[in-house]
């Protein structure tokens, strides 16, 4: 049972425009739902986290929008630029243990 | 990678033969868990520990054991690999657990590869 489900799989954008991934949750009992940044032979590394009581989190070019109601939470990633480009995890934790989604490789063209 | 290492970060082995994967930190942080990384499946939680001799099991723990003798030393072992454990596996450690405040910090990976 896939309980954090993650789009596109992968993406290709112009340098300084907007990525935009998506993710959707099933369990209610969520309470942190953050993202991470993979480079290729590297291990993830959080990238930006947001909590349930709030609706949008804003760090740098990376912004986490948050829907409760819809059980929905997506990355934006404003004027994106090729050191982007790498494949970002959503994520939603209960209890300590984190869910992943699947990844989104994302790919900034010059 | 936030004093941790895995190793080794490269192993091929053939079905039927135990293999053991370490991962030490240096961070002496509480929490450690083991995830394997598959295409499509994103990161799965094997084993996790919340102490020394403290452990518990993830989504995908099946045919892996893990021990932590020490705060620093946390060990999987496949006790018979097989073709589908394939993958690269990633430690990961924290000094929190639950309401909010779980974020860990991963190894860089050990990719294995079971003939």
């Amino acid at each position: 049972q896939q309980q954090v489900k993650q789009s596109p799989q992968s993406l290709i954008v112009q340098k300084g425009g907007i990525s935009i991934i998506n993710c959707a949750y099933e369990n209610t009992a969520f309470d942190y739902f953050p993202w991470y940044q993979q480079f290729p032979g590297k291990g993830p590394a959080l990238l930006i986290a947001i909590r349930p009581d709030v609706s949008e989190k804003k760090e740098g070019r990376f912004t986490i929008s948050f829907n409760k109601s819809a059980k929905q939470f997506s990355l934006h990633i404003m004027d994106s630029q090729p050191g982007d480009s790498a494949t970002y995890f959503c994520a939603a934790a209960s209890t300590g243990k984190l869910i992943f989604g699947q990844g989104t490789t994302l790919q900034v063209k010059p | 990678d936030a004093g941790i290492t895995q190793s080794p970060r490269h192993k091929v082995t053939e079905t039927g033969t135990p293999v053991t994967l370490r991962c030490h930190q240096t961070e002496n942080h509480r929490y450690m868990y083991w995830y394997r990384q598959d295409p499509g499946h994103g990161l799965r939680l094997i084993h996790y520990s919340y102490g020394v001799k403290d452990t518990d099991k993830g989504e995908v723990s099946d045919g892996y054991s893990v021990s932590r003798s020490k705060t620093e030393d946390f060990l999987l072992t496949l006790e018979s690999a097989t073709s589908s454990q394939t993958s690269v596996y990633f430690c990961a450690i924290s000094d929190s657990h639950g309401g909010g405040r779980e974020t860990q910090y991963f190894g860089p990976g050990t990719r294995l590869l079971v003939l």
